[in-house]
């Protein structure tokens, strides 16, 4: 059963017109995560949900920006989609607190084009 | 800033071959690593999670060990399989909220 739902799996938008992906988890997890992940490259990571505390990264563009409106769901919004925002976009949830590690639990991310 | 550098980047080997995947870091001070699993077009399976104390872990065919203060992983595979074809991706684990710093992966082929 999967846990970290991302839809849709493929999104097209055209350029500059606004587009949003979707999280959903089932697990209860505390943080809640979004990484962009270019062709060949490593995962980078956006941004991040800590319960309802978000986090940007330093180099994160401000085109890019995020809503965790309950514990389970969390969207990516791209305001002006730019060829450069071609790329998988990845989901992923972690429980902190608590006695030791999580690993992290990715969703099968959403695969962005941009015409 | 924390880099992590995987290397070979691709790797082809026969079915049944042993292999170790490589990856390091550049600052210790690291929570935990962990090793993902990434088929083409897809997410990432977390296959193994290794805590900063912890010298190594294993799962089924799976080892991985961690030297921290040489900024080191590895993941072996025993045994190997055409299934086992991906892209291996280690990640350092860092920050108040376990943010990942991943590396660029090793893309393997076992052949049939």
């Amino acid at each position: 059963d999967a846990m970290v739902i991302q839809n849709p799996r493929y999104q097209v938008t055209q350029f500059g017109k606004p587009v949003t992906l979707s999280c959903s988890q089932t697990l209860n997890h505390n943080v809640m995560y979004w990484y962009q992940q270019k062709s060949s490259q490593a995962p980078k990571l956006l941004f991040h949900y800590y319960d309802k505390d978000f986090n940007n990264e330093a180099d994160t563009p401000d085109n890019f920006q995020s809503r965790r409106p309950n514990t389970s769901f969390c969207f990516l919004d791209i305001r002006s989609p730019g060829l450069g925002d071609a790329a998988m976009y990845l989901c992923a949830t972690s429980r902190l607190g608590g006695a030791s590690n999580q690993p992290q639990h990715f969703g099968d991310g959403t695969r962005l084009s941009i015409l | 800033k924390q880099e992590v550098t995987q290397i070979p980047a691709a790797l082809s080997v026969p079915e049944g071959e042993n292999l170790v995947l490589n990856c390091s870091f550049t600052d210790s001070a690291i929570y935990n690593l962990q090793w993902f699993r990434q088929d083409p077009g897809k997410g990432l399976t977390s296959l193994l999670l290794i805590q900063s104390s912890q010298r190594e872990q294993t799962s089924g065919r799976l080892n991985a060990s961690l030297d921290k203060s040489s900024g080191r992983s590895t993941l072996y595979i025993a045994a190997s399989q055409p299934g086992d074809s991906a892209t291996y991706l280690c990640a350092v684990v860092l920050g108040s909220a376990r943010q990942l710093t991943f590396g660029s992966g090793t893309q393997l082929t076992v052949l049939p």
